[in-house]
């Protein structure tokens, strides 16, 4: 029940295109949804989240989907930049309050080429 | 300049050995976490702090100890009773213990055990 699963393991997207991490989860009780972002040899940055109540959310080229009802939330990463290449987790906690942990994702290796 | 430093970034050790990776924060924050990172495998959680001198199992405890004894430090004890400890250690912490407090790591500790 505390598992998010993401998907896919490894992506490889051209310059300029989007870039799109899935991921799902089972757990009702999760209200909040973090993305995580990874340089090589770094420690993990919030790159942008979002609660339940939105279904989409925006920052730059960054987007969160959200879809409550499938349980599923998604980021998409516009106009990708070989900058963007990084490790991507999503994340999941819940209720608010509760004094709950995160529950990470096994991680996307995101490859912007040339 | 805020934030959490861990020492060192790489460590080797003898099977059979303790081994201690130092964490130390000065973000004044109240939580303290410990996570392992294996490729395919995301953030693991081994132990949790949400104040001084109280800590908490987090879902991969078994073989390893912590302490916190000062809020801004939270060293973890790597023992001979971990059956697999060659791993990426991340430390975080947050503002306030719960998931919905951004979590800020450190850059991590490569520990190799031959």
């Amino acid at each position: 029940q505390q598992q998010v699963k993401q998907s896919p393991q490894s992506l490889i997207v051209q310059k300029g295109g989007i870039s799109i991490i899935n991921c799902a989860y089972e757990n009702t009780a999760f209200d909040y949804f973090p993305w995580y972002q990874q340089f090589p040899g770094k420690g993990p940055a919030l790159l942008i989240a979002i609660r339940p109540d939105v279904s989409e959310k925006k920052e730059g080229r960054f987007t969160i989907s959200f879809n409550k009802s499938a349980k599923q939330f998604s980021l998409h990463i516009m106009d990708s930049q070989p900058g963007d290449s990084a490790t991507y987790f999503c994340a999941a906690t819940g209720p608010t309050g509760g004094g709950n942990k995160l529950t990470f994702g096994t991680g996307t290796q995101l490859k912007v080429e040339l | 300049d805020g934030g959490i430093t861990q020492s060192p970034k790489y460590l080797f050790r003898k099977e059979g050995q303790n081994v201690t990776l130092s964490c130390e924060q000065n973000l004044n924050h109240d939580a303290m976490y410990w996570y392992r990172q294996d490729p395919g495998q995301g953030l693991r959680l081994i132990y949790y702090s949400q104040i001084v001198n109280d800590f908490q199992k987090g879902d991969i405890a078994e073989g390893y100890s912590v302490s916190r004894e000062k809020k801004e430090s939270f060293p973890l004890t790597v023992t001979s009773a971990q059956k697999n400890p060659t791993a990426f250690y991340l430390c975080a912490s947050s503002l306030a213990p719960t998931g919905m407090y951004e979590q800020y790591f450190g850059p991590g500790t490569r520990l190799t055990v031959t």
